[in-house]
């Protein structure tokens, strides 16, 4: 089985703050690779596709790259709301996997 | 577009349950569907996949419940499901259905316990 590994775990941040989660892939999987974003006793929702294409109705501060075994997500500007876990999911080979998840925490 | 699971019990060790995914909102046939469990306090589990009957309906399973789920869909009513067969605890988790196009349900709970 594919393992994505992301990091970091956890993180603290401020509103307004830029930051960036990383997945990494334990073999290469071009671009098959989601990002998704879960609040506490809410259904997860799909924020970016195919590694970098944003999904509708999803701000545009949510920007996803790369390609191959390392993949990125990077929140421009930190909200309010975007406090929340963050999971990565590789759709290139059976089974398909999820990263272990992000919590993002205000600091 | 919308995504309801149902079918959610208390089962004991061993028994079966079968889970519903109800949708609406767009052309079913078309989408593959996917489930996808969460236990509580961890993080998400793929765990199996029905492709649409164009490319031939077949389904892929995570190791943990190969032979003893099952994914099947009836295109003519717009509703996959999920058969669970000799269910064990560390099977108790909420059971999320999802689409190709990034759709998903609001979650069922099953709890596996004596």
């Amino acid at each position: 089985d594919i393992q994505m590994t992301q990091s970091p775990s956890s993180l603290s941040a401020s509103v307004g703050d830029r930051v960036t989660i990383t997945c990494r892939a334990s073999q290469g999987i071009r671009n098959d690779l989601g990002w998704y974003q879960q609040k506490p006793g809410r259904a997860p929702k799909r924020l970016i596709f195919a590694a970098s294409n944003l999904q509708s109705g999803v701000p545009s501060r949510f920007i996803g790259s790369g390609s191959g075994t390392e993949f990125t997500l990077t929140i421009s500007s930190l909200q309010p709301e975007d406090f929340a876990t963050y999971y990565c999911l590789q759709h290139n080979t059976y089974p398909f996997t999820f990263g272990q998840g992000t919590k993002l925490e205000i600091k | 577009v919308h995504l309801v699971e149902s079918g959610g019990a208390l089962v004991q060790p061993g028994r079966s349950l079968n889970l519903s995914c109800t949708t609406s909102g767009f052309t079913f046939a078309d989408y593959a569907m996917t489930w996808v469990r969460q236990a509580p306090g961890k993080g998400l589990e793929w765990i199996g996949f029905i492709r649409s009957l164009s490319y031939g309906g077949t389904t892929e399973y995570a190791a943990s419940v190969k032979g003893r789920f099952t994914v099947s869909r009836d295109d003519s009513k717009s509703i996959a499901y999920l058969q669970m067969n000799s269910l064990k605890t560390e099977d108790t988790a909420v059971y999320y259905c999802t689409n190709s196009i990034g759709y998903w349900g609001q979650g069922t709970l099953v709890s596996v316990s004596s």
